[in-house]
């Protein structure tokens, strides 16, 4: 079966950077794109970017142009996003979700604090 | 990069239909077949209700169903249950593979 579980909390103080990753398991890891999203405490859903899994072309909001970066590894069918220069508004629960009949399959989520 | 126009909050009674709207562009919305749907349970990942405007993946009831005219999509659910009180987001392909989302709604079972 198809799933998408991605790494655990992560804690970070302001202007630091953070990695999460999102490792897939139960279809052809190049089959399909990868989106990322976020969710702040209280707030909706926010698209970052994009990855084309095949190729590693990416597509990021223009919110986070310039901070954040997706790429793939292909051996270990995994995804990562990283985001830099951290403020106290990128706390928020951080979503892979991987494309195809609409954002089908989801990741548990991952929930970055940003702190002092 | 807007964001969709989606009604802060909708309700109806058990059996009743609601039904949510979504207000884009001509660049998302109006410019592509590829609105979908989400359903938000508090704490939880959201999943998939509708794709590619009005299909139903796999296991979703047939209650839930999606339509576009122009610049705007709506999520109608038929037949309003307990269990389908949850936050919902439209969501549209606007193009060179960028995404972009409504505001949410949320859905109270009076």
């Amino acid at each position: 079966q198809v799933q998408l579980v991605q790494s655990g909390a992560e804690v970070r103080e302001p202007g630091a950077s953070v990695r999460v990753s999102c490792k897939t398991s139960g279809y052809r890891f190049t089959n399909n794109d990868i989106i990322w999203m976020r969710q702040a405490p209280g707030q909706g859903l926010e698209w970052m970017g994009w990855i084309n899994v095949g190729s590693g072309n990416t597509q990021y909001s223009q919110k986070f142009q310039g901070r954040v970066t997706i790429t793939r590894d292909t051996y270990a069918s995994t995804v990562y996003v990283e985001l830099s220069r951290l403020t106290s508004e990128d706390t928020a629960v951080y979503y892979c979700a991987r494309n195809g009949g609409g954002l089908g399959y989801w990741g548990q989520g991952t929930l970055v604090t940003v702190s002092a | 990069q807007s964001a969709l126009t989606q009604p802060r909050s909708v309700s109806g009674s058990p059996g009743q239909s609601v039904t949510i709207s979504c207000t884009g562009t001509s660049s998302d919305i109006g410019g592509y077949n590829f609105v979908s749907w989400y359903q938000q349970y508090p704490g939880k990942a959201p999943k998939v209700m509708i794709y590619d405007v009005n299909q139903r993946p796999s296991g979703v009831p047939d209650r839930f169903s999606g339509s576009k005219f122009g610049n705007a999509a709506s999520l109608t659910i038929s037949g309003l249950q307990a269990e389908d009180e949850a936050d919902y987001y439209c969501c549209s392909y606007a193009g060179g593979h960028t995404l972009v989302l409504g505001g949410g709604t949320k859905v109270t079972v009076l």
